[in-house]
């Protein structure tokens, strides 16, 4: 299977920060990644879609880019509802998750 | 607007069958792709299936000879079985929404329900 492998674990940040997600694939999946942000109690919700696309209704400050192997999420400028936890998956071949980035208020 | 809501029976006595169901609204199962996905402490989400016009089947090879998934129509409803439930298979489940397109992507999940397996 291919492994996703998202960097950093976790990550403590203020409101208006702009932070970065990196997730990298074992092998190249094209463009086959999408990202999805986990609340506790909330139902996950699709941010980014084929790497770059924003899914509908989705703010503009999410934006995500990459191709091949190394993938990248941003928010832009941290608003407190974006203080969850974001994860990556594959749909290159069996699909697959990353570990997840804990986003923490500091 | 589209709702998906998990149901099951929150706690399995391992080795026993696990049978959870996801109730769709606004949205017709047939017209649709529909998965699960689960997430548990030790290994994350992991993608368990997902069910296309209405009965065939695609499952994740690490779990496809313990899990079954259908759909009732009547009901607007999908089902998930696991068989022969270890305490592995304790995890928040997931139902979603599939699209398929150039790329798939799951646009709209449920809230999961959370089942623990007991010993």
């Amino acid at each position: 299977d291919i492994q996703l492998t998202q960097s950093p674990s976790s990550l403590s940040a203020s409101v208006g920060d702009r932070v970065t997600i990196t997730c990298r694939a074992s092998q190249s999946i094209r463009t086959y990644l999408n990202w999805y942000q986990i609340q506790e109690g909330k139902a996950p919700r699709l941010l980014i879609y084929a790497a770059s696309s924003l899914q509908s209704g989705v703010p503009s400050r999410f934006s995500g880019r990459g191709s091949g192997t190394d993938f990248t999420l941003t928010i832009s400028a941290l608003q407190p509802e974006d203080f969850a936890t974001y994860y990556c998956q594959q749909t290159y071949t069996t699909w697959t998750f990353g570990q997840g980035t804990k986003v923490e208020i500091k | 607007q589209v709702q998906l809501q998990e149901s099951g029976p929150g706690l399995v006595k391992s080795s026993e069958t696990l049978s959870l169901i996801c109730n769709v609204s606004g949205d017709s199962i047939s017209s649709s792709y529909w998965g699960w996905i689960r997430q548990s402490p030790g290994k994350g989400l992991e993608w368990i299936g997902y069910i296309y016009d209405s009965g065939g089947a695609t499952y994740n090879p690490s779990l496809k000879s313990r899990v079954t998934i259908f759909a009732d129509t009547s009901k607007n409803e999908l089902s998930l079985k696991v068989d022969s439930m270890t305490a592995a298979d304790t995890a928040v489940y997931f139902c979603a929404r599939l699209v398929v397109a150039d790329n798939w992507y799951f646009d709209l999940w449920g809230r999961g329900t959370l089942v623990t397996v007991s010993s």
